[in-house]
């Protein structure tokens, strides 16, 4: 099993519309996770991280599962600037970040 | 303030050729990553420094490739001998501290695009 496995999409979101796309990890000892954001040939830039059971900020809410290892992004009233990759990465207390291949959004006017 | 800066920002290179790529980070931070982004794909973690402490290496993908920090601040990637399978873009990214902990924000330079032809 990967270590993140994520549904590349692309998600297809009407403007305003709400999405949402889960991440699973494999790694049960994951204690932190982010959310990347990264735009088409940019570098990816942390939209979110979670700790406990979710966070939200904004339009965009977290939720983390830890009995069936998953964790949630969802986006409310989503803007065109929000079309994205939107990256998955679980934190497993070693040095490394565990990146998933993430979930495009292409936010439709 | 700066961010991570990265340079080349493009470099376009023959098979067999060596490449170095540089990488100054966040003043201040004592975390320094290295990854590689092949087209459609996630991140692949390449070396990881903390301080003065060795660095993890695990995962560079072979022999020809290896990495220094000079200083605990400036960090370069050297490829030999690079081959077509070696293009992609390099990114790298600091932390204030690394490891341990909850985790910590990394922030990532631009990244290097690598095309060996």
């Amino acid at each position: 099993r990967k270590e993140v496995e994520q549904d590349p999409g692309p998600f297809n979101v009407p403007e305003g519309a709400t999405v949402a796309f889960n991440c699973t990890y494999s790694n049960s000892a994951s204690q932190s996770f982010f959310w990347y954001r990264q735009d088409c040939r940019k570098e990816p830039k942390l939209l979110m991280s979670v700790y406990s059971s979710g966070n939200e900020d904004g339009r965009f809410t977290a939720q983390l599962n830890r009995a069936s290892q998953y964790i949630s992004l969802l986006i409310r009233d989503s803007k065109l600037s929000d079309s994205a990759t939107y990256l998955c990465v679980p934190w497993g207390g070693n040095n490394r970040l565990a990146f998933g291949k993430g979930n495009q959004v292409v936010v439709i006017p | 303030g700066a961010g991570v800066s990265q340079s080349p920002s493009n470099k376009v290179t023959e098979k067999g050729k060596d490449v170095e790529l540089r990488c100054d980070p966040i003043s201040g931070h004592t975390a320094l990553y290295w990854y590689r982004q092949s087209l459609g794909q996630g991140l692949e973690f390449l070396i990881y420094f903390q301080g003065n402490s060795a660095p993890d290496k695990s995962g560079l993908p072979s022999d020809r490739f290896s990495a220094e920090r000079t200083g605990g601040s400036v960090s370069t990637l050297t490829i030999q001998r690079t081959q077509q399978e070696d293009s992609a873009v390099y990114l790298c990214a600091s932390s204030l501290v690394g490891g341990g902990g909850g985790g910590e924000t990394q922030y990532f330079g631009p990244g290097t695009r690598l095309l060996v032809l």
